[in-house]
């Protein structure tokens, strides 16, 4: 299968910590990676390959992994984490010749 | 640091072929994988095809029959040509350097596990298709 599924929307209390899951087949094969997102802007890498941070994302972002379900995780949301989030692997399914996304979570912290 | 700077018509009438841009600033083009990535108004992100410093295409299947990615490594440019556009294909247009590997840990690389990430963006190309 070539589909990634997430949770429309996920809300934090400022300071607390949330999970963001993803889930699909293609996650027993790949590690997911994850991208925040906010309005008028592109996305930013902030989680890929087991769970390593781009320079510049801050550590309180993480990521693991169990089966077909890729998580990430917040700990202490911050106001500037709010913001859209896609996960995104490869289709694992053929020659893993697709690049799939998830079609995202929308982060409201509170 | 690389950079993805992308350019092309923003509007278009329906029927038209969309045609974008994107040149790699400050990095190698060689052993990346190049896509073309959009997000229709309110909605998600939609993978449109890759391609590599050779050339080697991959599209999204729903999408295939309309989408030719090419490359020109003289310039570390690749870019993307959507023909036969209607109002459905309104987006906003990003170009992104993806990479692919085995997973690896302590000297040990895994064929069955993978990493695939994009981690350079372009800052996007809103196209709008309008009568």
């Amino acid at each position: 299968s070539s589909e990634l599924t997430q949770d429309p929307a996920v809300s934090v209390a400022l300071g607390q910590t949330v999970r963001i899951t993803c889930q699909g087949d293609s996650l027993r094969s790949y590690y997911a990676s994850w991208y925040q997102q906010k309005p008028g802007q592109a996305p930013v890498l902030v989680i890929y390959g087991k769970n390593n941070r781009p320079s510049g994302i801050p550590d309180r972002f993480s990521g693991s992994s169990s089966g077909n379900t890729a998580s990430l995780t917040i700990t202490g949301a911050q106001a500037e984490d709010e913001a859209d989030y896609y996960c995104n692997s490869r289709d694992s399914s053929g020659n893993h010749l697709n690049v799939v996304f998830g079609g995202g979570t929308k982060l409201t912290v509170l | 640091q690389v950079q993805l700077q992308q350019w092309g018509a923003g509007l278009l009438k329906p029927s038209e072929t969309l045609s974008l841009t994107c040149a790699v600033y400050g990095g190698s083009f060689s052993g990346y994988y190049w896509s073309w990535i959009r997000q229709p108004p309110g909605k998600g992100l939609e993978w449109i095809g890759e391609i590599n410093h050779s050339g080697s295409t991959n599209y999204n299947p729903s999408l295939k029959s309309r989408v030719t990615i090419s490359v020109d490594t003289s310039k570390n440019q690749f870019s993307l040509k959507l023909s036969s556009v209607t109002a459905a294909d309104t987006a906003v247009y990003y170009c992104a350097r993806g990479s692919l590997g085995p997973y690896c840990s302590g000297g040990s690389c895994y064929s069955y596990y993978y990493y695939y990430y994009m981690d350079v963006w372009g800052k996007g190309t809103t196209v709008t298709v309008s009568s």
